[in-house]
């Protein structure tokens, strides 16, 4: 079945240091989206990109797809404690109807 | 809105008693998801559903049932728990996806103990 493996599984800052998380599917990927989860809380939605090669930005989060649609990546730059959270990242395979969900990266951020 | 909800937040079991987790969006979402997540593992499908009436298995089924009666309810039942079901379970909702996929949306979760 499909996979969808992230890298690095951890990961501590201090802050004002840039972060970047890593995606990679064994299949090509219709879409991917990216969640994050706060410490004790649920997976928020954050971005979703559809287009090879598509670039986003949020602030000082800078999203990623890669040309094949096999990967994605995550950057952050100037981290902040506010950071701090699980990133997943998730995606849709063709038509189906079920999000494969990444193994995650763990960012902790300190002073 | 409420949003999607969960009950209950928190429980204990001892191994072979059962259980329904209740999950509830007022959305007007068409599709539901039941995920378990463990440490390490990331977000695992257990089931899910397209719309009332219809369930489909997950990546991880076994153990658990689900019913999806009323649109608005997503119901995940564990007939005889076990001390592998220990997890913390996340029901999400998203519209209907048709040619792309949508955004899902998760309730706050229920931490379940299996003892």
């Amino acid at each position: 079945g499909q996979q969808v493996m992230q890298i690095p599984q951890y990961q501590h800052v201090q802050e004002g240091e840039d972060f970047t998380t890593y995606c990679n599917s064994s299949t090509t990927l219709s879409n991917i989206q990216w969640y994050k989860q706060r410490p004790g809380g649920h997976p928020v939605f954050l971005i979703q990109l559809v287009k090879s090669g598509e670039v986003k930005k949020q602030k000082r989060l800078t999203f990623q797809f890669g040309e094949a649609k096999k990967n994605s990546s995550l950057h952050i730059t100037a981290t902040q404690t506010t950071d701090v959270g699980t990133y997943f990242c998730a995606g849709y395979t063709g038509t189906a109807s079920k999000l494969t969900f990444g193994t995650g990266t763990r960012l902790q951020v300190t002073l | 809105n409420a949003g999607v909800t969960q009950t209950p937040k928190f429980r204990v079991l001892k191994t072979g008693q059962s259980m329904t987790l209740l999950c509830a969006q007022d959305m007007n979402h068409e599709y539901m998801y039941w995920y378990r997540q463990d440490p390490g593992m990331g977000l695992r499908l257990i089931h899910y559903s397209v719309g009332e009436g219809t369930t489909a298995k997950g990546e991880v089924p076994d153990g658990y049932n689900v019913s999806r009666l009323k649109k608005q309810n997503f119901l995940l039942g564990l007939e005889s728990a076990a001390p592998s079901q220990t997890s913390v379970y996340f029901c999400a909702s998203s519209r209907t996806s048709g040619s792309f996929q949508e955004t899902q949306y998760f309730g706050p979760g229920t931490r379940l103990l299996v003892l």
